[in-house]
């Protein structure tokens, strides 16, 4: 168990409200990513993390953004939802040292 | 560019059967290879990975993939399917540790008794 808490687990909002999920890890590695996941698209990456303050992004960044101010906190927000960003949210953690992510149990997100 | 292609979105078995599936990958560095695995409204679970040791790699329940890179392959297979195999499965790849993991699409893998 990487000790990876997302929240909340499901969430439906409206179009053009800002939402902030939340990614927890327990063990301060300093690797973290959000992915989110679509039918027919398999995982796609938002942004990343190398640690406190260090972000960048992934290949579907637009519309999102994420701010990393400890070690065990990688925030992802909405800044105004929209229906394409309807989707399953997955944040992972690296290990230092090792090569594989582990993943949280993600987070569904309906935007109506 | 890192890319990972999954051949076939859907694949059937019966039970007992061989479970092949397909991955195919293009890295410009010696690649790092995963095998993910995702059972309904969960998480990835790993199921494999290749860090340039052994190009035969074993995994949990029974999976093994080979890596073969003249053909940029990284195929999953199972000798005998289980009803418990029912599940999507994920290839992906990095470029070392620490890097970002880039998948394929998936396949879904149904196993018919």
């Amino acid at each position: 168990d990487a000790g990876i808490t997302q929240s909340p687990r499901h969430k439906v909002t409206e179009t053009g409200t800002p939402v902030t999920l939340r990614c927890h890890q327990t063990e301060n590695h300093r690797y973290m990513y959000w992915y989110r996941q679509d039918p027919g698209h398999g995982l796609r990456l938002i942004h990343y993390s190398y640690g406190v303050k260090d972000t960048d992004k992934g290949e579907v960044s637009d519309g999102y953004s994420v701010s990393r101010s400890k070690t065990e906190d990688f925030l992802l927000t909405l800044e105004s939802a929209t229906s394409s960003q309807t989707s399953v949210y997955f944040c992972a953690i690296s290990v230092e040292g090792n090569t594989e992510a582990f993943f949280g149990q993600g987070t569904r997100l309906t935007v109506v | 560019a890192q890319s990972v292609t999954q051949l076939g979105s859907h694949v059937s078995v019966s039970e007992g059967a061989l479970v092949l599936l397909r991955c195919n990958y293009s890295s410009s560095v010696p690649p790092y290879l995963f095998w993910y695995v995702q059972y309904p409204n969960q998480g990835l679970q790993l199921l494999l990975k290749y860090t340039s040791a052994a190009t035969l790699v074993k995994g949990i329940n029974g999976f093994e993939a080979e890596f073969k890179k003249s053909e940029t392959s990284f195929h999953l297979t199972k000798p005998s399917a289980h009803m418990s195999d029912a599940a999507e499965y994920f290839c992906a790849v990095s470029e070392g540790s620490g890097d970002k993991l880039t998948f394929g699409t998936g396949t879904r893998l149904a196993v018919r008794p």
